[in-house]
């Protein structure tokens, strides 16, 4: 079955050092990975993907992610966090029939 | 947000009343989603449509209704079988046309309450 799996519920991090978000992933045949971040009451805006190729994947904002396929890790992070950044995050994936699977969310906070 | 939007943004509801969120998109994408959030267990595909005028299932499908006539448009509706409705509703989409297409782009979501 596929699923993800977000370890951490929140995150706690002080503004200009690095932050990693945790993600792990269970689905049949190659991975098609996802991060997401959402801010209070409103919708998902996508950070990242992750298709084929590089292991590191850039995205927006400043943000990256590590794909590593002999842990079934997708783990996000960013070099020095921001205020800004404080939000909740969400990892997903896709199986073959394009169905998207999300993880429970990790809620980030930085603090000045 | 992008080309994607629902309405209305809260809606408040009596027990018992059907009630229709819609969701339209500019994008010219073919797929369609429809989620449920709920806090603290993150996003429930209800149904999702990769075609207009053809729609599955998702994990959550019992009590709502879905269809898919114009591909821009794909509401929900939320059925009195629904026992637990209250949550927070997200529509999404994706292109599909390229190989690389492969992400969602979400709405800004409509807020449900049942009263």
């Amino acid at each position: 079955a596929q699923s993800v799996a977000q370890p951490e519920d929140q995150v706690n991090v002080a503004e200009g050092n690095p932050l990693t978000v945790k993600c792990t992933y269970s689905v049949s045949g190659n991975p098609y990975l996802f991060w997401y971040v959402q801010y209070p009451n409103r919708g998902l805006q996508f950070l990242l993907k992750y298709i084929t190729g590089d292991n590191l994947v850039k995205g927006s904002y400043g943000f990256e992610a590590e794909f590593n396929k002999s842990q079934t890790s997708f783990h996000l992070k960013k070099p020095s966090a921001l205020v800004s950044d404080s939000a909740l995050y969400f990892c997903a994936v896709r199986d073959r029939f394009n169905k998207f699977y999300f993880g429970s969310g990790t809620k980030l906070n930085v603090k000045p | 947000d992008g080309g994607i939007t629902q309405s209305p943004k809260y809606l408040f509801r009596k027990e018992g009343q059907n009630v229709t969120l819609s969701c339209e998109q500019n994008l010219n994408h073919d797929a369609m989603y429809w989620y449920r959030q709920d806090p603290g267990q993150g996003l429930r595909l209800i149904y999702y449509s990769q075609i207009v005028n053809d729609f599955q299932k998702g994990d959550i499908a019992e009590g709502y209704s879905v269809s898919r006539e114009k591909k821009e448009s794909f509401p929900l509706t939320v059925t009195s079988a629904q026992k637990n409705p209250t949550a927070f509703y997200l529509c999404a989409s994706r292109s599909g046309k390229k190989a690389g297409d492969v992400e969602q782009f979400f709405g800004p979501g409509t807020r449900l309450t049942v009263l």
